[in-house]
């Protein structure tokens, strides 16, 4: 099972829109509506940011916000705010061997 | 309050063997799905290994297939990941991680390094 490809780093300005990307196959981003998303601060562990592609957790800021479109998965993040800058990380259950899946990470600067 | 504790983790020889344990608590463990996830340092993270609530469905990376199990024990609130013939690819932060609905990771671990090196 091959990872998910994100792009390895996006980055704007604080108060612009980001968008990070999630690309699978039909075996599993565009398979099933099981795409989560995960933040992760250097030294922490991944916190759950959007489950079933699109919903928020409680406590996640309704600046998060999730899609997916055949293969791909979107996370995008409005209103940037400095504490946004982390690593990204998608995930999706897949019909394979192994449930799991993990999207290779994507680096959020705000500049 | 969620809380999920792993320890276990440090420095061992290629070829040695380690025992992750994971401790839970603030919730129904025995209800839960639970995995084992790890990242190399610098690297992005990696699912390894996932039990069912009852321990009858059972899943490994095919990175660690034939040299990890996972077990856990729902009277003591614990989940566990013996590891034998580490390798120094398996030098990583190992995370544990509670399966909620929709399959999604939706409580994590602070993680335990292992370091698997001569």
């Amino acid at each position: 099972q091959s990872a998910l490809t994100q792009p390895a780093s996006v980055s704007g300005s604080p108060g612009q829109s980001i968008t990070i990307s999630c690309t699978g196959t039909s075996s599993d981003v565009g398979g099933y509506n099981y795409v989560s998303w995960y933040q992760q601060h250097p030294g922490k562990a991944p916190k759950l940011m959007i489950y079933e592609v699109s919903n928020r957790p409680s406590g996640v800021s309704n600046r998060f916000s999730g899609s997916k479109s055949g293969n791909t998965a979107s996370l995008t993040i409005s209103g940037l705010q400095a504490e946004d800058e982390a690593d990204y990380y998608c995930s999706s259950y897949t019909s394979s061997s192994t449930p799991w899946v993990f999207g290779t990470g994507t680096k959020v600067t705000v500049l | 309050e969620v809380q999920l504790v792993e320890s276990g983790g440090g420095l061992v020889k290629p070829g040695g063997s380690l025992r992750l344990s994971c401790a839970a608590s603030g919730f129904t463990f025995s209800s839960y799905s639970m995995n084992w996830v790890r990242q190399a340092p610098g690297k992005g993270l990696e699912w390894v290994s996932s039990i069912s609530s009852s321990s009858s469905y059972i899943y490994y990376a095919d990175s660690v297939k034939g040299r990890f199990t996972i077990s856990r024990d729902n009277a003591k609130n614990s989940l566990y990941l013996q590891m034998n013939s580490l390798r120094a690819e398996d030098t990583a932060v190992y995370y544990c991680a509670r399966v909620g609905g929709s399959f999604t990771f939706d409580y994590w671990g602070q993680g335990t390094l292992v370091t698997v090196s001569s």
